[in-house]
């Protein structure tokens, strides 16, 4: 089945400060989703981006399919940011979701 | 808007006991309905999915069952659980692919 990878397992930033963080897949792929997981388990939507660029406030994604890889863009980070990051593919007409293990970001004050 | 829940929030079950988690949707009609597990650590894991009322498909071998009794309403059981069954439970519910989550019941096995 298809792979999928995120980097860096782990992230520690100050409050103010930018990251990228990127999910590669094995294959391609037909639906790309990022959630944010915060301290109490909630898989909250971030993006559904299978390919292409979109913005939310201080949160960005991009998926180049042709690659193979999706990054998101955090920006002035705060510390309500702070949690688990996963992005999850979904392959041919399946709607299945294949998640990453996950970025673990801190955002310390 | 759609709205999905998911009870008991948190469970403390004794090994061999019975269970059963309950998942409902609102606020739209024929979805797909998933069960996912998140065991220690960070990944998910699909464990259903449902298509349509009865019709019910597993991704893993194990020690529960899933049932799809009316359009909107997904139950996960098992008949005795085990230690390993311990875990964060997840239901999810998608229209047009994306899938959007419940907040789960966190299930701890003794």
């Amino acid at each position: 089945g298809i792979q999928v990878e995120q980097s860096p397992p782990d992230l520690i930033l100050q409050e103010g400060a930018n990251s990228t963080l990127r999910c590669n897949f094995s294959d391609s792929v037909n639906n790309l989703q990022w959630f944010h997981q915060n301290p109490w388990g909630q898989l909250i939507n971030l993006f559904y981006i299978p390919s292409g660029t979109k913005q939310n406030g201080r949160l960005s994604a991009t998926t180049v399919a042709t690659e193979r890889y999706s990054l998101l863009y955090i920006s002035s980070s705060q510390t309500t940011d702070s949690g688990v990051y996963f992005c999850a593919v979904a392959q041919g007409g399946s709607e299945k979701l294949v998640f990453g293990k996950g970025t673990k970001l801190t955002v310390n004050p | 808007s759609q709205t999905i829940h998911q009870w008991p929030a948190t469970l403390v079950q004794p090994v061999g006991s019975p269970l059963s988690l309950e998942c409902t949707v609102e606020g739209t009609s024929n979805p797909n309905l998933y069960w996912y597990r998140q065991a220690a650590g960070r990944g998910l894991q699909l464990l259903f999915y449902s298509v349509g009322i009865g019709q019910i498909s597993s991704e893993v071998p194990q020690n529960l069952s899933a049932s799809r009794p009316q359009d909107r309403q997904f139950i996960l059981s098992s008949k005795k659980l085990l230690l390993s069954d311990s875990g964060f439970y997840l239901c999810a519910w998608s229209a047009y692919n994306e899938q959007f989550f419940g907040p789960g019941t966190r299930l701890t096995v003794l």
